[in-house]
């Protein structure tokens, strides 16, 4: 069965520097897509990236980019010059390519921002 | 655009009395429905999911339902609420077909006393 583990319950890091959350999955699948959401205090779920398994490319939205190892089945977010409107809790989650619903999630990393 | 609504948005219920939770999506057509539940702290736990009117998919056995009596409606009910249903309810949809992501409504917080 596929797992998704986030190793890291919480981080912090200062105002305008960069973060790193990571993530790991297991599958034996080939073709999948993977998320990170993003989870404020008002607990609204935000998608923050996709990444699909078939492309070799990382995803970059603005500040948020992803390092994608394949081989490793690791799938980390990066968030550049870190703004106070990020701190929430992110999740990663995975989705098999023929799935109509399973999104399987990590527990979440909670991120703090220190002004 | 597409938008999701739930409401409530907070809701509190003494054990034992029934529960309807309602979720709405506006400017899509068919989409797949899902209902997920975070306990405090935790990730995500997919209960139910939807592909169309009256058809409905449990992932975990408890005492809460799914209906879905339009295509753009889909409702979670319980008849007699327990302290453990207490948590964020939260909707989702996905565009029927595609393999776009899920996008989420802004949740219900329950609280069952």
């Amino acid at each position: 069965a596929q797992t998704v583990t986030q190793s890291q319950p919480e981080m912090s890091v200062q105002e305008a520097e960069t973060v790193t959350l990571s993530c790991t999955y297991d599958t034996s699948e080939s073709d999948y897509y993977l998320f990170w959401y993003k989870q404020p205090p008002s607990r609204q779920m935000i998608l923050v990236i996709r990444q699909e398994a078939y492309k070799q490319q990382n995803a970059t939205e603005n500040r948020f980019s992803v390092n994608f190892q394949k081989a490793a089945k690791s799938f980390s977010l990066k968030i550049s010059d870190s703004q106070l409107g990020d701190a929430a809790m992110y999740f990663c989650a995975y989705r098999r390519d023929d799935s109509n619903y399973q999104l399987i999630w990590g527990a979440g990393t909670k991120l703090i921002i220190k002004p | 655009s597409q938008t999701i609504h739930q409401w409530p948005a907070t809701l509190v219920q003494p054990v034992g009395s029934p529960l309807s939770l309602e979720c709405t999506v506006e400017g899509t057509s068919n989409p797949n429905l899902y209902w997920y539940r975070q306990a405090a702290g935790r990730g995500l736990q997919l209960l139910f999911y939807s592909v169309g009117i009256g058809q409905i998919s449990s992932e975990v056995p408890q005492n809460l339902s799914a209906s879905r009596p339009q295509d753009r409606q889909f409702i979670l009910s319980s008849k007699k609420l327990l302290l453990s249903d207490s948590g964020f309810y939260l909707c989702a949809w996905r565009e029927l077909g595609t393999k776009e992501t899920q996008y989420f409504g802004p949740g219900t917080r329950l609280l069952v006393l």
